[in-house]
């Protein structure tokens, strides 16, 4: 069936530092895909998203690229900073509606 | 201004009460959804609801019954509340049901049963 799966938490980091959180999916037809953010003790917020074979979606320094090939939709930023401690989802939606989650990757930005 | 609202924020209740998760959206969209996240925060949907009408009824005990009185609503009612329905539950709207349409989300409600 449609699933998502990321890369297993916590991941921890130092500040300014290169960030990559994997993820890939399995999806029956041509799902849009999105990285979502939790941050603590609040909902998700949609951080990206993109709807078609090679798009990049990009927000505040983050960037994902939709690579049907190899199906993953892969999240970077260059300079992390503290602020951006929080859980990161992947998701894919198709055109029935339901939007899947991947199990989320909680990421830890140390000064 | 808030774009999905939720109430309450937490909720604590016993065993076998009866409860209800009410939310609002202010977006004019079409679609609205609950979502349920557990402890491993893994997130996992409930119900869709397009224009009032049910679309999307995932594997959830009959206890769980969504209300659409309009399409800005979309409550949440749960009887005979058990231990393993303690969990944030969210609820989000999307402009459309399409693949293009990204969810919005409320802050979510914290339901612990004890």
């Amino acid at each position: 069936g449609d699933s998502v799966t990321q890369m297993e938490g916590p991941v921890t980091l130092s500040e300014e530092a290169f960030l990559t959180i994997n993820c890939t999916y399995t999806a029956t037809g041509y799902p849009s895909l999105f990285w979502y953010v939790q941050y603590p003790g609040e909902g998700l917020q949609l951080l990206l998203k993109a709807t078609k074979a090679d798009d990049k979606g990009s927000n505040k320094g983050f960037e994902a690229t939709y690579r049907k090939e190899t199906t993953s939709f892969h999240l970077e930023k260059g300079s992390v900073q503290v602020s951006d401690s929080a859980v990161y989802f992947c998701a894919h939606k198709g055109e029935g509606g339901k939007l899947i989650f991947g199990q989320g990757t909680e990421l830890s930005v140390k000064p | 201004d808030t774009a999905v609202s939720q109430t309450p924020k937490y909720l604590v209740t016993q065993m076998g009460n009866d409860k209800s998760i009410k939310c609002e959206q202010n977006l004019g969209h079409d679609t609205m959804y609950w979502y349920k996240q557990d402890s491993k925060k893994f997130l996992k949907i409930m119900f869709s609801y397009n224009n009032k009408e049910l679309i999307i009824n995932e594997t959830v005990p009959n206890r769980f019954s969504p209300k659409s009185p309009d399409k800005a609503h979309l409550n949440l009612h749960i009887n005979s509340l058990e231990l393993g329905d303690s969990a944030v539950y969210f609820c989000a709207s999307s402009q459309r049901t399409g693949r293009n349409s990204p969810l919005h989300f409320g802050n979510g409600t914290r339901l612990t049963v004890t």
